[in-house]
């Protein structure tokens, strides 16, 4: 099975930059995904990494260390659009299936 | 120019009804998904289709049936509804199976009364 752990809940103030783990526990690991879901809304796809080390695209950066079974998200000079749910979600090999943690909660204030 | 689209977005139902959920994408996927997201927000995989064929069936009890008449649809009927199936109900699609990224519908809000 998979086991994939985040934190519940952050505040962070417009402006800072907020760093967002997640921990997972799995065989045949074949990526890791990050989607952001606002309140009542589609999670979205932010960004993927399947092999270690940091990928960027604007703002937002995921870094991924596959030995430690770790990766991050950091949102940089936040903004309060983005207040949301920060979802990580684990690939395996031979099915399509994403595993999805609890996802992370974070509230941005002026 | 809706990528996947759900309808209804919003159902609300007494228990024992019976209630279909549809699930439409115009991207040229081959692969589309059922998702149940619970009041804790947590999104678990339900089904999964590629090609109108049944890939994945989690543990789900079987008064829900997926149905996918083409590669472009994939519906959900759910019978004699429980308490319990109140959620928030996510279509997604993929460009194949494996690591390809899913894309979300907009939800249905399923309320059972």
């Amino acid at each position: 099975g998979q086991n994939i752990d985040q934190p519940t809940e952050m505040t962070a103030t417009e402006g800072a930059i907020v760093q967002i783990n997640c921990t997972y526990q799995t065989s045949g690991f074949n990526g890791l995904f990050w989607y952001q879901q606002h309140a009542g809304e589609a999670p979205t796809f932010l960004s993927y990494n399947v092999l270690d080390g940091l990928e960027e695209k604007g703002r937002f950066s995921s870094f991924l260390s596959r030995s430690k079974g770790y990766s991050y998200l950091l949102l940089k000079e936040l903004q309060m659009k983005d207040s949301a749910s920060y979802l990580c979600a684990v690939s395996r090999y031979g099915n399509n299936r994403l595993a999805f943690g609890k996802g992370n909660q974070v509230v941005v204030i002026p | 120019d809706t990528a996947v689209s759900q309808t209804p977005k919003y159902l609300v139902t007494q228990m024992g009804n019976d209630k279909s959920i549809k699930c439409e994408q115009n991207l040229g996927h081959d692969t589309m998904y059922w998702y149940k997201q619970d009041s804790k927000k947590f999104l678990k995989i339900m089904f999964s289709y590629n090609n109108k064929e049944l890939i994945i069936n989690e543990t789900v009890p079987n008064r829900f049936s997926p149905k996918s008449p083409d590669k472009a649809h994939l519906n959900l009927h759910i019978n004699s509804l429980e308490l319990g199936d109140s959620a928030v109900y996510f279509c997604a699609s993929s460009l194949g199976t494996g690591a390809d990224t899913q894309y979300f519908g907009p939800g249905t809000r399923l309320t059972v009364l």
